[in-house]
């Protein structure tokens, strides 16, 4: 199975700032990587699809990027309602596999 | 908008069976794909199958191989996850999600339902 490793765990940052989080793949998956928020006591959300699209109804202050091993969500000025666990999905092999999630704190 | 309805939370005994459901409220079901997916208590989402109701047949990682069975109804527009020889361990949330394509990404999940093993 591919392992997915998201750095760093948790961050805390303050209203305004640009916050980002990387995903590590185990092995090259392309482009084939999606994005979830997960507020508290909620499902996860998909953000972003193939690495770098926006899913309709995101803001835009949310970014991806990367391809092959190394991928990265970028928040450019966190809002309030950005507190959240953020997973990465690689979806290149169909034993879909998640990172472990970054915890976002205001 | 299209919704996904799951079943109420369990509480089970260890070596018992669960069975949770998950409604589609979409105009379109047998050619969408279903898939489960588990968060277990401060720990990261695992996926645990799939289905695609016009193929009838689920698929599951080796990990839940002989454990999991997944299954669709396609006149009542449910998914259903059934896991058996529950341990201890398999206390989590269980989430049913809707494929945003066959590829594998989840666009659409359903509010979750908590399974308690518990002795």
């Amino acid at each position: 199975a591919i392992q997915l490793t998201q750095s760093p765990s948790s961050l805390s940052a303050s209203i305004g700032d640009t916050v980002s989080i990387t995903c590590r793949a185990s092995q090259g998956i392309s482009n084939a990587l999606a994005w979830y928020q997960q507020r508290p006591g909620k499902p996860p959300k998909l953000l972003i699809t193939d690495a770098s699209s926006l899913e309709a109804g995101i803001p835009l202050r949310f970014s991806g990027s990367g391809s092959g091993t190394d991928f990265t969500l970028t928040i450019n000025g966190l809002q309030p309602e950005d507190l959240a666990v953020y997973s990465c999905q690689q979806y290149h092999i169909m034993a879909l596999t998640f990172g472990g999630g970054t915890k976002v704190e205001i | 908008q299209e919704q996904l309805v799951q079943s109420g939370a369990e509480v089970k005994r260890p070596g018992s069976s669960v069975k949770v459901s998950c409604k589609a409220s979409g105009d379109t079901f047998i050619d969408n794909v279903f898939h489960w997916v588990r968060q277990a208590p401060g720990h990261g989402l695992e996926w645990m199958g799939r289905i695609i109701p016009y193929i009838e047949e689920g698929e599951n990682p080796q990990t839940f191989q002989g454990r999991v069975t997944i299954t669709a109804d396609e006149l009542t527009k449910t998914v259903y996850m059934e896991m058996t020889s529950l341990r201890f361990d398999d206390t989590a949330v269980y989430y049913c999600a809707r494929g945003r394509t066959y590829l594998g990404e989840m666009a659409v999940w359903g509010q979750g339902t908590p399974v308690i093993v518990s002795s």
